[in-house]
């Protein structure tokens, strides 16, 4: 069983304020990770897949970034707003063979305006 | 495309009854995806498919869970018998290509209740 962890499991920020969190997986046989956004009542979406260690990727107000060496991950919001309230899951997908994907059990948002 | 379809949204069943959950995924989609959430454990992964032919169901639960593709636009997951620690959301998801890189896109889910 992969360990694929998030952190904080939730978050209260004020509308404005910048926020991160992380998340942790194995840091050998590593092939990608990949980050979605779920809206209450939703389903997930995706924000961003990283395969490189070091890789940033960035859309709009959010970005995150890739450590493959120590296996974290961070997912930056600049300026929160109240739209940006959901949950944040990262997956882990391993290399070798079938490749499964392991999903974290995400990080709950709350944008207070 | 109308991405991927889940039916029913709702279900609400008594303790001992068959489920079936239907899943059309989007298509040219080559993987398809069933995952249960709980609030327990989160999303789990409770088997895929590659071109119709499933290929890991280590997360499925126990022998009341059964989930087949008989063709690459529907796929069913049942239950029988269902019991209460079934209630979850189930989701379906598909993914166009290579498993580890390629996203997956989720249906609405199918939020299941059974009493």
């Amino acid at each position: 069983i992969l360990n694929v962890e998030q952190s904080p499991q939730s978050l209260h920020v004020q509308e404005g304020d910048s926020t991160n969190f992380t998340c942790s997986f194995p840091s050998s046989n590593f092939y990608a990770l990949h980050w979605y956004r779920w809206e209450t009542a939703k389903s997930p979406e995706a924000l961003f897949v990283m395969t490189l260690n070091g890789d940033e990727k960035k859309k709009g107000r959010i970005s995150a970034t890739l450590n493959t060496k120590e296996g974290y991950s961070y997912l930056y919001i600049k300026g929160s707003q109240p739209e940006d309230s959901a949950t944040y899951l990262c997956a882990f997908a391993g290399s070798g063979g079938y490749q499964k994907v392991t999903f974290g059990t995400g990080t709950k948002l709350q944008v207070i305006p | 495309d109308a991405g991927v379809i889940q039916s029913p949204r709702h279900e609400v069943t008594e303790m001992g009854q068959e489920v079936t959950l239907r899943c059309k995924p989007i298509s040219g989609h080559d993987y398809l995806f069933w995952y249960r959430q709980t609030m327990m454990r989160g999303l789990e992964l409770l088997i895929y498919f590659n071109n119709n032919v499933p290929i890991d169901d280590s997360g499925m639960p126990e022998d009341r869970f059964s989930a087949k593709m008989p063709n690459a636009s529907f796929s069913t997951l049942k239950i029988q018998p269902s019991e209460p620690r079934d209630s979850a959301v189930y989701f379906c998801a598909s993914s166009f290509d290579s498993l580890g890189t390629d996203t997956q896109y989720f249906g609405p889910g199918t939020r299941l209740t059974v009493l």
